[in-house]
């Protein structure tokens, strides 16, 4: 168990360009989420996978932001366009669907600062 | 609106010294509450899950205790030590088994001064 791996660790880039990340979810969880967190702040929930299909969206997620998880394994997040107000650190987990409780486990993050 | 409140937002504790920090919760209908520890620059990392009919759980020098009736929650921790230092997440879990099932809390920041 090689735990949740999220590619790159930080990301700096200019306003208006876009930017992709990338999360390995641990290989046996069949759910994956994306969650975004500003500075003093919990995460906040953006969209959520189980297996390759997305199954929510939070309104957070506007149409500059773009996930996908093509194979129903690692996770792409793409922002296009992207705005100061984009800057945060952008989290990663997956958890097991089977059973009841299952925990999220974390990645490190992609921490995006917007020139 | 489901919501998790935290108090102190920050906190300095002298190392060797306990400290206890508070969650209250309005989620509904409730599963469960963990608390996370998150160190700078790294992702939350779970230290105890408790359901409605667990009242305490500890892990090592944690103690989490769950009130669900008045939907409060508590974290102590004993003998404090410098790597505790990081922030402290309170995270409520709807029993809606949908993807945005989690309300976190906003976080207490814990520094541990030697």
């Amino acid at each position: 168990d090689t735990g949740v791996s999220q590619d790159p660790r930080h990301k700096i880039t200019k306003r208006g360009q876009n930017v992709t990340f990338r999360c390995d979810p641990i290989s046996e969880h069949n759910r994956l989420y994306w969650y975004r967190q500003t500075l003093g702040q919990g995460p906040e929930f953006l969209t959520y996978f189980q297996n390759e299909a997305q199954l929510e969206k939070s309104r957070l997620l506007s149409d500059r932001f773009s996930a996908e998880r093509p194979k129903g394994s690692f996770s792409t997040l793409e922002i296009q366009r992207t705005e100061q107000g984009d800057s945060a650190m952008y989290l990663c987990a997956s958890s097991s669907s089977t059973g009841k409780g299952q925990p999220q486990h974390f990645g490190d993050g992609t921490r995006l600062s917007i020139l | 609106k489901n919501q998790v409140e935290q108090s102190p937002q920050s906190l300095i504790i002298l190392e060797g010294k306990n400290c206890t920090l508070q969650c209250n919760y309005t989620v509904s209908p409730f599963s469960n509450l963990r608390w996370y520890k998150q160190d700078t620059g790294r992702g939350p990392v779970s230290l105890t899950i408790m359901t409605f009919s667990e009242n305490t759980k500890s892990n090592g020098r944690y103690t989490a205790t769950l009130d669900a009736d008045t939907k409060q929650s508590s974290l102590h921790i004993t003998a404090s030590q410098l790597s505790d230092s990081a922030s402290y997440i309170c995270v409520v879990s709807a029993a809606n088994n949908a993807g945005n099932m989690l309300t976190f809390g906003g976080g207490t920041r814990l520094m541990v001064k030697p």
